[in-house]
């Protein structure tokens, strides 16, 4: 059974903090993602891999940066949490014809 | 450039009810077309999808067909139950990087 999988299910975090946001998956893909959901503005992309050590800016990446030492590993991080910064986030990994995705990090920013 | 334009929610239906959500697209090119699921306090999993023009996705009595004259990918069923409420995303992807475009997402409420 293919997995994404993500390090917490909730967190909550001080303004100010550094947080990081794991993400793993199995099915040895190339390219990852990281989304942020908001009630009324669905999935918006933060950033995106498409190979080890290679990163691409989403929609909104203000605020976050990204990690990618390994094929199976994809981190978001957050430099200095806000707390327009409380939000679902969800990894996900992709092929052609599927997009695989983590059961979501709640992340609470107080 | 590519985006996905979905009917707003919330959606409430009695059980048994017909069900439609609308999907519209805009892509360059031919994108293959999704519709994935999301179950309160879960990440979304794929219901079905569609990788050409006229092509009928099925799943779980959900179906949807790809109209490429309309530019659109509406999902239907015939009898909801309560077990479908969820909220539910109508999507795109394109061969870039297998990216993916979603829509804003319809919640459906099915009552008893």
């Amino acid at each position: 059974d293919v997995k994404v999988t993500q390090s917490s299910r909730y967190l909550v975090k001080r303004t100010g903090e550094k947080v990081f946001l794991e993400c793993v998956q199995d099915m040895d893909h190339e390219n990852m993602f990281w989304y942020r959901q908001d009630p009324g503005l669905g999935l918006r992309l933060i950033y995106f891999s498409y190979d080890v050590k290679m990163k691409e800016k989403g929609d909104i990446p203000e605020g976050y940066s990204v990690s990618r030492e390994k094929k199976e590993r994809f981190s978001l991080i957050l430099e200095s949490a806000s707390t327009n910064q409380t939000s679902m986030y969800l990894c996900a990994s992709t092929r052609t014809d599927e997009a695989f995705f983590g059961q979501g990090t709640r992340l609470t920013v107080v | 450039g590519n985006s996905v334009t979905q009917m707003e929610g919330p959606v409430t239906l009695s059980e048994e009810a017909f069900l439609t959500i609308n999907c519209t697209y805009t892509a360059t090119g031919y994108p293959s077309l999704f519709w994935y699921v999301q179950y309160p306090g879960e990440g979304l999993q794929l219901l079905l999808k569609a990788t050409k023009a006229d092509d009928k996705g099925s799943n779980k009595g959900f179906e949807a067909t790809y109209r490429k004259e309309t530019t659109s990918f509406h999902l239907e069923k015939g009898s909801v139950q309560v077990s479908d409420s969820a909220v539910y995303f109508c999507a795109l992807s394109r061969h870039n990087f297998n990216k993916f475009y979603f829509g804003s997402g319809t919640k459906l409420n099915v009552k008893p």
